[in-house]
């Protein structure tokens, strides 16, 4: 168990929808970050927060957007699906000093499938 | 840019047989942080080893070493006596010290079977 929670595990939904996926991060640690895995591109980076605010974007579309709250729990919302957004999508988190920092211990992944 | 090319898609072996994944790393950076981590059917990415630019002394833990050769940009991870629970995606992964952010950047992957 690397400490990162995730939910929901499972999201079936239709094109067009809009859903959310929500992610604790490990105890202590300010970093969060998401990654989509799927069959075509693989493991592609999405974003990533700290303490908070946006660090780094990757190739994340416009019809997503993610948050960090003060507790640091993060959430992903996903809107206008379509099917090719049907994925695992990890969360990660790090923290920690040193070399430590580039540790990311991910959470199980919600599988979204979007018919 | 930075890419981490797993050249080995799928690879089958037979139960106690040992086992090396191949991992090559392209980047710019002379400070930066390689990575492994499997994939098991259930789905869940577990963190194997992080190994440090600056660090090429070679790891092993338990049944799994790697080794990490800067001159050819590879950092290789070897099973050996390989197990059923073996089984799985292992993925190498590169991030860079630089620019505040640690996103990885992971290669597609090489799929083991280990057959009993």
């Amino acid at each position: 168990d690397s400490g990162v929670t995730q939910t929901p595990k499972h999201l079936i939904t239709a094109t067009g929808q809009r859903v959310t996926l929500r992610c604790s991060p490990r105890s202590g640690d300010l970093s969060v970050y998401w990654y989509q895995q799927s069959l075509d591109q693989g493991l592609q980076f999405l974003i990533q927060y700290y303490n908070g605010e946006e660090r780094a974007k990757g190739n994340i579309l416009e019809r997503f957007s993610a948050q960090q709250f003060p507790d640091l729990h993060s959430e992903l919302n996903l809107s206008s699906l379509e099917l090719g957004d049907s994925a695992l999508y990890f969360c990660a988190s790090s923290g920690g000093t040193g070399v430590n920092l580039y540790e990311q211990y991910f959470g199980p992944g919600t599988r979204l499938t979007v018919t | 840019a930075q890419k981490v090319t797993q050249a080995q898609t799928e690879i089958s072996v037979v139960e106690k047989e040992d086992v090396t994944l191949d991992c090559v790393y392209e980047t710019r950076d002379t400070t930066y942080y390689l990575f492994w981590y499997k994939q098991p059917p259930s789905g869940e990415l577990v963190f194997l080893i992080r190994r440090n630019s600056f660090d090429e002394q070679n790891e092993i833990s338990g049944r799994y070493s790697w080794n990490f050769q800067k001159s050819t940009s590879s950092f290789n991870f070897t099973i050996t006596a390989s197990q059923v629970v073996d089984s799985a995606v292992y993925f190498c992964a590169l991030v860079n010290s630089g620019a505040g952010s640690y996103q990885l950047t992971f290669g597609k992957g090489t799929k083991l079977s280990v057959i009993p």
